[in-house]
């Protein structure tokens, strides 16, 4: 167990819905990442926040938001969602930037149908 | 950072065999390498971060070396086993502020 939940673990929804997945980062953990793994694909980098300001932003779509909270957990929103956009969602914490290791969640489960 | 090489892409090896992989980078701006474990149905797990030239770590029987000037990095397994199984998974940065540059991984399987 790293220490770093998400919820929810499985997201069953329909093209054009809207979701939100949430982040709980580790006690202590300042910085949320997030990332995308597709069928067959590596990891994908989408968003970095480290103390509620965003840090770093990879190749995140448009129709994808993210925010980190006061209380440092994080939430991503996903719109207009596409059959494409089926993946496992993974957020990860570390205490700071990019010297320390990352704690990563268990993953959401996104299908869309 | 813009190109980041894992090679080789899969390894198939008997218990007990000991193998390395290597992880390959653009030596300029170079900031930090991490290394982390990922097995499969599970999360990523991070093995180690490396931050100087020359630099070596040890968890067990892994260990990983870390070349910045020519920009590479290898892993080591000692004795592999079943439990080894995993993908490998090098990622640089080029700054405190900067993302981590994923590699796609060299997949290990260990035979019993």
């Amino acid at each position: 167990d790293s220490g770093v939940t998400q919820t929810p673990k499985h997201l069953i929804t329909a093209t054009g819905q809207r979701v939100t997945l949430r982040c709980s980062p580790r006690s202590g953990d300042l910085s949320v990442y997030w990332y995308q793994q597709s069928l067959d694909q590596g990891l994908q980098f989408l968003i970095q926040y480290y103390n509620g300001e965003e840090r770093a932003k990879g190749n995140i779509l448009e129709r994808f938001s993210a925010q980190q909270f006061p209380d440092l957990h994080s939430e991503l929103n996903l719109s207009s969602l596409e059959l494409g956009d089926s993946a496992l969602y993974f957020c990860a914490s570390s205490v700071g930037g990019g010297a320390y290791e990352q704690f990563f969640g268990p993953g959401t489960r996104l299908t869309v149908l | 950072i813009l190109n980041v090489e894992q090679s080789p892409q899969s390894l198939h090896v008997q218990e007990g065999d000991s193998t390395n992989f290597t992880c390959s980078f653009p030596s300029s701006n170079f900031y930090a390498l991490h290394w982390y474990r990922w097995e499969t149905a599970k999360s990523p797990e991070a093995l180690f971060v490396m931050t100087l030239n020359g630099d070596e770590k040890k968890k067990g029987r892994i260990s990983a070396t870390l070349n910045t000037k020519e920009g590479y990095s290898y892993l080591y397994i000692k004795g592999s086993q079943p439990e080894d199984s995993a993908t490998y998974l090098c990622a640089p940065n080029a700054g405190n502020n900067r993302k981590l540059i994923w590699g796609l991984g060299t997949s290990l399987a260990v035979n019993p």
